[in-house]
């Protein structure tokens, strides 16, 4: 069964370096999204994507952060400067929405840390 | 602004026993989505509801949506100890597809 992979699923990192979270989408699905959970908090939306920019973002996603589709298979969330608060779980999700609704299926999740 | 909220946040119970959980959301939508987390673990979806008196089960789960009620309710029938999670709603933006999420009910169901 296809499902979303991330990489890596933790990431420990110094305050103000950049990190890159990477993602592969289910292959025949055609929105990407990220989204990001404190621990043991609700799920907040970050960004989706769609051909190739951005379709919505969140209050959350300003401008330390960044989306990449770089090579057709791999998906990507750059943190350019992280933050204490950055630290959560962050979780990949990839749907084929159509016109019975726009199930995402979500990855594993990278746990990023930040010290 | 779209809220939604969930009730209760907390549930434990006894296996064998019935019980629901609510998510009422703020504005029209007509597409709502049930997921699943296990502790450390990522999110299963469990339902999509598409439309006003949608009704779907799947084992000892059933989920219905009411549009004009702006409700949704996870209904658990005889529990049993493997579906301790979290459970969380999620109401798609009209315009735009963004989830907006509750803040998950943490079910415990003891033996």
């Amino acid at each position: 069964e296809p499902e979303v992979t991330q990489t890596p699923s933790h990431q420990v990192t110094q305050m103000g370096q950049e990190v890159i979270l990477r993602c592969v989408p289910i292959s025949n699905h055609l929105y990407f999204y990220w989204y990001r959970q404190i621990l043991g908090q609700k799920v907040e939306f970050l960004v989706s994507f769609y051909n190739n920019e951005i379709s919505e973002k969140s209050e959350i996603f300003d401008d330390q952060f960044s989306v990449e589709r770089p090579d057709g298979s791999n998906f990507t969330l750059k943190i350019r400067s992280t933050k204490l608060e950055d630290s959560a779980m962050y979780f990949c999700a990839s749907s084929e929405r159509t016109v019975f609704g726009d199930e995402q299926f979500f990855g594993p999740g990278t746990r990023l840390t930040v010290l | 602004e779209l809220k939604v909220e969930q009730n209760p946040l907390f549930l434990s119970m006894q296996e064998g026993k019935n019980y629901t959980i609510y998510c009422n959301y703020s504005t029209t939508s007509d597409r709502l989505y049930w997921y699943r987390q296990d502790p450390g673990k990522s999110l299963e979806s469990l339902f999509v509801l598409l439309s006003n008196g949608a009704v779907k089960q799947e084992g000892r789960l059933m989920a219905s949506l009411d549009t004009k009620a702006r409700l949704s309710t996870l209904h658990i029938t005889a529990a049993v100890h493997d579906l301790s999670a979290t459970y969380f709603c999620a109401v798609d933006m009209d315009s735009n597809y963004q989830l907006i999420w509750g803040a998950g009910t943490k079910l415990i169901i003891k033996p």
